[in-house]
């Protein structure tokens, strides 16, 4: 069964600063999705990465994904308030399933 | 374009009803799928549902149950509600389905059984 573990869980960082939140899984997999969710609201997707080696970036944001290692990390680059959310990495299973991680809650502090 | 739209958007029913959710994808998407979030379980999928079709559920009792009409709304229906089913229910529509192709996430329907 396809399982996947996102750390930290929690996540506070000073504004300007880098970091970084990693997505594991334990089976195959060549699908991954980044979503942010904003406290009391729905989920909006970030990236979509489809293939091994596969990098994208958005603003302060960059996602990559290495499926030899089953791995996908997000990177946080010179944070803001604004990015203060909860952050979750999902995989998918099969063609027609998607299993996510518990989300990582970033608070960025001035 | 106009986004995915989830009705009701709050719901308060009492253990051992039933209820019904809807969901209205985007123009266009033929797929529909359906997430449980809650704070002990996260998020978890309950199923897909294309072209009318469910293609895939998730490790849900035969409780929770859905349908997708000939214009790809869906509708989630859970009999003899417990009150483990309070939960935030999101749908997602995307063109082709969740293998590949991005999802658009409705704003959810929060349910409180009592």
């Amino acid at each position: 069964e396809l399982k996947v573990e996102q750390n930290p869980l929690f996540l506070s960082m000073q504004e300007g600063k880098n970091y970084t939140i990693y997505c594991n899984y334990s089976t195959t997999s060549d699908r991954l999705y980044w979503y942010r969710q904003d406290p009391g609201k729905s989920l909006e997707s970030l990236f979509v990465l489809l293939s091994n080696g596969a990098v994208k970036q958005e603003g302060r944001l960059m996602a990559s994904l290495d499926t030899k290692a089953r791995l996908s990390t997000l990177h946080i680059t010179a944070a803001v308030h604004d990015l203060s959310a909860t952050y979750f990495c999902a995989v998918g299973a099969g063609n027609n399933d998607m299993r996510f991680g518990a989300g990582t809650r970033l608070t960025v502090k001035p | 374009k106009a986004g995915v739209t989830q009705t009701p958007r709050y719901l308060i029913k009492t253990r051992g009803q039933q209820v019904t959710l809807s969901c209205s994808p985007i123009s266009g998407h033929r797929s529909v799928s359906w997430y449980q979030q809650t704070p002990g379980q996260g998020l978890q999928f309950l199923f897909e549902y294309f072209s009318e079709t469910q293609r895939n559920k998730g490790n849900f009792p035969g409780r929770f149950s859905g349908r997708q009409f000939s214009n790809s709304r869906s509708e989630m229906n859970v009999s003899t509600l417990e009150l483990g089913d309070s939960a935030l229910y999101l749908c997602a529509s995307s063109l082709e389905g969740i293998g590949g192709y991005e999802q658009y996430f409705g704003p959810g329907t929060r349910l409180t059984v009592t």
